[in-house]
């Protein structure tokens, strides 16, 4: 077990720009989660997944963001048209759903990818 | 909407003394209540979580919380801090609305001096 790995772990580019950051989760985990974070604040969420279905966006983010889960194992975030508000550490997260528990299990987090945007 | 509290940005203490960190949570029928951690450049870790049982929750690295579903308060304690405490650190709630995000407070950033 690796544990949740992110690539990049840092991102420079600029405004105007596409960009793509991936998310490989702990193996057997089903459920995976992407949360943006800006200095002084804690993690907001953006999306997750169950398996390979998306089933929830947050209404924060605009059509510039989407996320996808091909197969169920490892997830890509794509921003769009990158603007300077977009600069934040991105972070995924990934557990595991079984029965009851799977609504209280343990987050698993990466290190998460910073994206500043000039 | 459901939310998370941290009261406190920043919390200096200094070394062996005990510290404890505010959050307050949403009132719902069913609460779930986490605390993470997040040491500098490292990703966030789990210190102890609250599903239901006893209100006092023990944790890693000598950290514990209490649920008190009155105040609907969750805050974090340590009786002796130490250097390595260092940490920001983050309460968090689970949303009970057929969905399950995590919901998290912004923060409240611990440090330690010598």
């Amino acid at each position: 077990d690796t544990g949740v790995s992110q690539d990049p772990r840092h991102k420079i580019t600029k405004r105007g720009q596409n960009v793509t950051f991936r998310c490989d989760p702990i193996s057997e985990h089903n459920r995976l989660y992407w949360y943006r974070q800006t200095l002084g604040q804690g993690p907001e969420f953006l999306t997750y997944f169950q398996n390979e279905a998306q089933l929830e966006k947050s209404r924060l983010l605009s059509d510039r963001f989407s996320a996808e889960r091909p197969k169920g194992s490892f997830s890509t975030l794509e921003i769009q048209r990158t603007e300077q508000g977009d600069s934040a550490m991105y972070l995924c997260a990934s557990s595991l759903a079984r029965g009851w528990e799977a609504s209280t299990g343990e987050l698993f987090f990466g290190e998460g990818s910073r994206l500043t945007v000039l | 909407a459901q939310s998370v509290t941290q009261l406190d940005s920043q919390v200096p203490v200094f070394e062996e003394a005990p510290v404890e960190l505010r959050c307050n949570y949403s009132s719902s029928v069913s609460v779930y209540l986490f605390w993470y951690v997040q040491y500098p450049n490292q990703g966030l870790q789990l210190l102890l979580k609250y599903l239901s049982g006893s209100t006092l929750v023990k944790g890693i690295n000598g950290f514990e919380a209490e649920f008190n579903k009155s105040q609907t308060s969750f805050h974090l304690r340590k009786p002796s801090v130490h250097i390595s405490d260092t940490a920001e650190y983050f309460c968090a709630q689970i949303t009970t609305s057929g969905t399950y995000k995590y919901i998290f407070g912004t923060g409240t950033r611990l440090k330690v001096l010598a």
